[in-house]
């Protein structure tokens, strides 16, 4: 059964960059979409954006100018970098497999942006 | 703003049946065939219920059920339970060969 766990700072200060990662076991990173999704407290879900095992990116129009998803396939894992974050920003940020639904997340780990 | 539109809260009483929509466009719901359903219980990470509108995977209750018309997709929870209170939210493809995905705002569903 495949899990997923990201990693990364708790908080991080306004117009600096969040970097997380998401940790694969129990899959394999080929033949899968891979996706971001953020959730701010009290609210909806937010598609950030997917990378499929080739490399090639889909990301929210709304976020695409500061949001990088990248994979490392030696490691079994891939990242989320979202660049001049505010506080808006804040929010529980959950990995994924897939990139239309989306069977399998991540605990979430929340991200607070505030200095 | 959420791009579907879901009703705020839904109820219900043991037993009953109650259905939740989620209305988009003939840009996302309407256009694809990739509506998917999540449950998400207070503090847990949403869990898949429905996808591809109407397939269950392996292990949801077929107590839950999937379906659309026009820009407007359904799930539908017969012989509701205690622990199917939670909140749902839908989500589909969007945007013309962009795959972009979309969100629903989330319903509240009560068990009475």
């Amino acid at each position: 059964q495949v899990q997923l766990q990201e990693s990364g700072p708790g908080l991080v200060k306004p117009s600096e960059t969040l970097s997380l990662t998401c940790s694969v076991s129990g899959a394999s990173i080929s033949s899968y979409y891979w996706s971001w999704i953020r959730q701010p407290p009290g609210k909806g879900l937010e598609w950030i954006g997917y990378i499929y095992y080739s490399g090639s990116t889909n990301y929210n129009p709304s976020l695409k100018s500061r949001v990088t998803i990248s994979l490392d396939m030696s490691k079994i894992q891939f990242s989320l970098k979202l660049s001049s974050v505010t506080a808006e920003d804040t929010a529980v940020y959950y990995c994924l497999r897939g990139g239309s639904w989306f069977d399998s997340w991540g605990q979430g780990t929340l991200v607070t942006v505030s200095s | 703003q959420s791009a579907l539109t879901q009703p705020r809260s839904v109820s219900g009483s043991p037993g009953q049946s109650v259905t939740i929509s989620c209305t988009g466009t003939s840009s996302d719901v309407g256009d694809y065939y990739y509506v998917s359903w999540y449950q998400q219980h207070p503090g847990k990470a949403p869990k898949l219920m429905i996808y591809d509108v109407s397939k269950r995977p392996s292990g949801v209750p077929d107590r839950f059920s999937g379906s659309n018309s026009g820009n407007t997709a359904s799930l539908t929870i017969s012989g509701l339970q205690a622990e199917d209170e939670a909140d749902y939210f839908c989500s589909s493809y969007a945007g013309t060969y962009t795959f972009d995905v979309v969100f629903g705002g989330g319903t509240k569903l009560t068990v009475l």
